[in-house]
């Protein structure tokens, strides 16, 4: 199994800033994935974090408003940038390993 | 990988076994039948995956039919904390470093 912490867990955010959250996993993958969950949605992906090389990113999602890092197989950053109100979601940080998909925790945001 | 269909929401009384439907018409034969429930503000959680056996474990059985059209979720006794959204994933198995993808899934209420 995979067990995934993240920091913040929660956070309230003046629009124009930016907030780096962090993806910790207990043990180390190849591959690390970020999803945002919008209000009373389902999951979206946003990108897939590899160790190494630059993250790969989903339509309608780009590398200037959500950098992301992977300075090794077992961490993980995604940041919002230049928050708006339409940011506010939970943010969660996943891995597959062994056929399953593990989730952190989530980070809940919200744009003011 | 296969797209799912399932209804947008049940509801079930305590105690009694809560059925989850799901089809998923255009599933290929290296594909698996995943399941994953979200409880309000966590991140999802994985139930129970399965290829064409039915499987069971201790939270819940996996019925999937002879030509794997579709496939049932079962949850035998259900209680008031397996109010969740419910997620059936079709996808290749391994650790290939795939993600898996959400669609809306069932949001189930069991009722005291």
């Amino acid at each position: 199994s995979a067990v995934i912490s993240q920091k913040p867990s929660r956070d309230i955010c003046q629009r124009g800033t930016s907030l780096t959250i962090q993806c910790q996993v207990d043990s180390q993958v190849t591959m690390m994935f970020w999803y945002r969950q919008q209000p009373g949605q389902s999951l979206t992906l946003i990108a897939t974090a590899n160790q190494g090389s630059e993250a790969t990113y989903e339509s309608g999602f780009v590398i200037d408003k959500f950098p992301i890092s992977r300075p090794n197989l077992t961490f993980s950053t995604l940041t919002v940038s230049n928050m708006s109100p339409e940011d506010s979601s939970i943010y969660l940080c996943s891995v597959v390993k062994l056929s399953e998909q593990y989730f952190g925790p989530g980070t809940r945001l919200t744009v003011t | 990988d296969a797209k799912t269909t399932q209804p947008t929401s049940m509801d079930c009384a305590e105690g009694r076994a809560a059925n989850l439907p799901c089809n998923h018409s255009t599933i290929s034969g290296n594909e698996y039948v995943y399941w994953y429930r979200q409880i309000h503000s966590q991140g999802p959680q994985y139930i129970i995956h399965g290829l064409k056996n039915n499987e069971t474990n201790e939270m819940a059985s996996l019925i999937i039919t002879e030509d794997r059209k579709s496939s049932t979720l079962i949850l035998p006794h259900a209680t008031l904390r397996d109010t969740a959204v419910y997620y059936c994933i079709v996808r290749v198995g391994g650790d290939y470093g795939q993600n898996f993808v959400f669609g809306p899934g069932t949001r189930l209420s069991v009722l005291p």
